[in-house]
C-alpha cells in the first residue's frame, strides 16, 4: 500500500510568490495533519483535519497560510505571499480515527521549501 | 499544555553496542500514546515504536524497546545491536486521546551517530 504522498519534494520560489503544497493521505485514513519543521522551532503542527473538516488551525502562523481538504484523498497547503522566513520542510501525515486501530500518524517524505 | 523533553542533543554508539535515548514528558492526562520516530538524512519521518499509556508492558520492535515509567513520565528508547543504518535524528512524541487535541507534540530530537 502506498504511503502518504507529497508533492513537490522541493520547491524554490521568490519572495511574494504563491506556493501550493500537495498531499495525498493513506487510503482509508480520515485524519490529516500538516507540520512544519525548522531548525529554530523544530516540528510544529500547523493544522489538522478530521473527515475533511479542519479541526485545529491554531498553529497556522498567519493569514498568508491556508489549507484545504476538498475530499478524503487530497489536501493542499497554500502560502500567499511567501516570505523567506517560510523556508522549512513541510510534512503531511495521516492517521486512522480514534476508536479504530491505534492512533498513529504516518508521515509523507516532506516538501523542502526555499523562499529567496 | 503538554511538553516533551529530550535532554540529549547528540549521542554516539559503537556498532553492535546498545544505546539508550532519554525522553520525559509532562501531561495531566491519564490516557495517551507515546512514540519514537526516526528521521534519517532523507528527512523521512519513520515510526520506530509506539506505547499506549494504559499498557504496563513495555513495547518492543525487534532491536528497539522502550522503558516506559508512567509515574515518572519517562519514555526511553533502547537500541540493541546498533547498526550503521540506525544513524539518524530520533524524536520522542506524545499525543493525547482526549477531545480534539490529537496533535503530536515532539521533543527537540537526539542526533544518534553510529561508529563503525
Amino acid at each position: 500500500d502506498a504511503g502518504v504522498i507529497q508533492s513537490p519534494r522541493h520547491e524554490v520560489t521568490e519572495m511574494g510568490q504563491e506556493v501550493t503544497l500537495r498531499c495525498k493521505p493513506i487510503s482509508g485514513h480520515n485524519s490529516l495533519f500538516w507540520y512544519r519543521q525548522t531548525m529554530m522551532r523544530g516540528l510544529e503542527l500547523l493544522i489538522y483535519f478530521n473527515n475533511n473538516v479542519p479541526i485545529d488551525d491554531s498553529g497556522m502562523p498567519e493569514d498568508r497560510f491556508s489549507a484545504k481538504m476538498p475530499n478524503a484523498s487530497f489536501s493542499t497547503l497554500k502560502i500567499q505571499p511567501s516570505e523567506p522566513r517560510d523556508s522549512a520542510v513541510y510534512f503531511c501525515a495521516s492517521s486512522t480515527p480514534l476508536g479504530g486501530s491505534t492512533d498513529t500518524q504516518y508521515f509523507g517524505p516532506g516538501t523542502r521549501l526555499t523562499v529567496l | 499544555a503538554q511538553t516533551v523533553t529530550q535532554s540529549q542533543p547528540e549521542m554516539s554508539v559503537q556498532e553492535a553496542e546498545t544505546v539508550t535515548l532519554s525522553c520525559t514528558y509532562d501531561t495531566s492526562e491519564s490516557d495517551y500514546y507515546l512514540f519514537w520516530y526516526k528521521q534519517p538524512p532523507s528527512r523521512q519521518m519513520i515510526l520506530v515504536i509506539r506505547q499506549e499509556a494504559y499498557k504496563q508492558q513495555n513495547a518492543t520492535e525487534n532491536r528497539f524497546s522502550v522503558n516506559f515509567q508512567k509515574a515518572a513520565k519517562s519514555f526511553s528508547l533502547k537500541i540493541s545491536d546498533s547498526q550503521l543504518g540506525d544513524a539518524a535524528m530520533y524524536f520522542c512524541a506524545y499525543t493525547t486521546l482526549g477531545g480534539s487535541a490529537r496533535q503530536l507534540t515532539f521533543g527537540s530530537g537526539t542526533q544518534l551517530t553510529v561508529l563503525p
